[in-house]
């Protein structure tokens, strides 16, 4: 059971809707990082936050917009996506400072028509 | 920036065999190297890393080896099982970056 929890694991959305996806982690950590997964394309890092503070963001389109309320919650909040934005997103934490594992939720499919 | 290549892509290898995963890295600052195994519909779970001290770790059936000089670091793992079965990631960075990712390689284990 990982220590990193993503709702919901499945979301179909239109274009014109907004929705947010969650992740929640247990494991004391204090960074919390947004990953996407596209088919054939290596693990591309979206967001950044260390210790509630945005510290990287990897010119993702506006339409995607991250939330770090505390070192335990992260959210992404989605509005007017397009179907290329169709892709498995992956929540991860880790302990700031230093190199060290990355701890990575199961995700969350999404699917824009 | 870092850049991470993997190869191969996809690997088949026959239960008992060996299987071997090679990343090249382009910083050389990088100085931490974590592998990864991603089953179908689940995150990817660390599963073996190795720090630029050392040149080699082992942790039963599974094996890392880090060449400096040359960038290249590898995952061997013996006496493969099909639960070995998955997509397997390297990944690098250096102390206050986030973690670069290879493609990843598709291992399939026939019984």
């Amino acid at each position: 059971e990982t220590g990193v929890t993503q709702t919901p694991r499945h979301l179909v959305m239109g274009m014109t809707n907004k929705k947010s996806l969650k992740c929640e982690q247990h494991l004391g950590h204090n960074a919390m990082y947004w990953y996407k997964q596209s088919a054939k394309k290596p693990l591309e890092l979206m967001f950044v936050y260390s210790l509630e503070e945005r510290v990287e963001n990897n010119s993702v389109p506006s339409r995607f917009s991250p939330e770090c309320p505390n070192s335990s919650h992260l959210f992404l909040h989605l509005h007017t996506l397009q179907p290329e934005d169709s892709a498995l997103y992956l929540c991860a934490s880790s302990q700031v400072g230093g190199t060290g594992p990355l701890h990575f939720g199961n995700g969350t499919r999404l699917t824009v028509t | 920036g870092e850049n991470v290549e993997q190869h191969p892509s996809t690997l088949s290898v026959q239960e008992g065999d060996s299987a071997v995963i090679k990343c090249t890295y382009s910083d050389s600052a990088s100085n931490y190297f974590p592998w990864y195994k991603q089953e179908l519909g689940k995150g990817p779970q660390l599963i073996i890393d190795i720090r630029s001290n050392v040149g080699e770790k082992k942790d039963q059936r599974i094996a890392v080896t880090l060449n400096k000089t040359a960038k290249h670091f590898s995952l061997h793992i013996t006496e493969t099982q099909p639960e070995d079965s998955a997509v397997y990631f390297c990944a690098a960075s250096q102390a206050g970056t986030a973690l670069i990712f290879g493609k990843g390689t598709t291992l399939s284990v026939s019984s």
